[in-house]
């Protein structure tokens, strides 16, 4: 079974511009969760969609935004990029009605913005 | 805010050594204390899980331990090999409606040849 895939791996870009992250979740798994990592501040849940629906959103300006697809898929984006949001930009998926604290991730979108 | 306080930064042990990471968390209000693996370039992969209710789990060479009244839970890593070498993060979840994780802050372990 394919894992968490994202796109782009790397990217660059210059401050105000914007951005969209892509994932494609594991088959079958209806949950996809974003997360920033940063050596800073290590990592920090940004929102969670579950069958289309955003069921929760951590502590992160409007500028930070999501969607998930019919097919479970999912974007992010970020509006007027700065220079604090260089990060990676971690995707993860997981299965199933019930949870055991179990999130499989993706490689990363890494985000540099100059 | 609610957090996860994850000791050491950086560990160094020789090979065949055991290896511990500490944990502290605020309140019971959760369900699961996962542990997560990353290696550099790579996404955390999950390594174990354990729900308050149960003082230790162990898989393999990996065993946490769970201390409810202390709010504190620890991984054990016996036998250390180089390629245990990652950066490991604690989190706490919780059964909820939304699936959300709070990452302590890593230790970067190194296992010496």
């Amino acid at each position: 079974k394919a894992g968490v895939t994202q796109t782009p791996r790397y990217l660059i870009k210059t401050r105000g511009q914007q951005v969209t992250l892509s994932c494609s979740p594991i088959s079958g798994h209806r949950s996809v969760s974003w997360y920033q990592q940063t050596p800073g501040q290590g990592l920090q849940f940004l929102f969670e969609y579950f069958s289309e629906t955003q069921r929760n959103k951590g502590n992160f300006p409007g500028r930070f935004s999501g969607r998930q697809f019919s097919n479970s898929r999912s974007e992010m984006n970020v509006s007027t990029l700065e220079l604090g949001d260089s990060a990676l930009y971690l995707c993860a998926s997981s299965p199933g009605q019930t949870w055991g604290g179990e999130l499989f991730f993706g490689e990363g979108s890494r985000l540099t913005v100059l | 805010q609610q957090q996860v306080k994850q000791s050491p930064q950086s560990l160094i042990v020789q090979k065949g050594g055991i290896s511990i990471i500490n944990c502290a968390y605020e309140n019971t209000a959760f369900d699961y204390f996962p542990w997560y693996q990353q290696f550099p370039g790579k996404g955390p992969a999950l390594l174990i899980a354990i729900r308050p209710d149960v003082s230790e789990k162990k898989e393999g060479r990996f065993t946490i331990s769970f201390n409810k009244s202390a709010k504190q839970f620890s991984l054990h890593i016996m036998d250390s090999q180089p390629g245990d070498s990652a950066t490991y993060f604690c989190a706490r979840g919780s059964s909820g409606s939304a699936r959300q994780l709070t990452f302590g802050s890593g230790t970067q372990l190194t296992v010496l040849p």
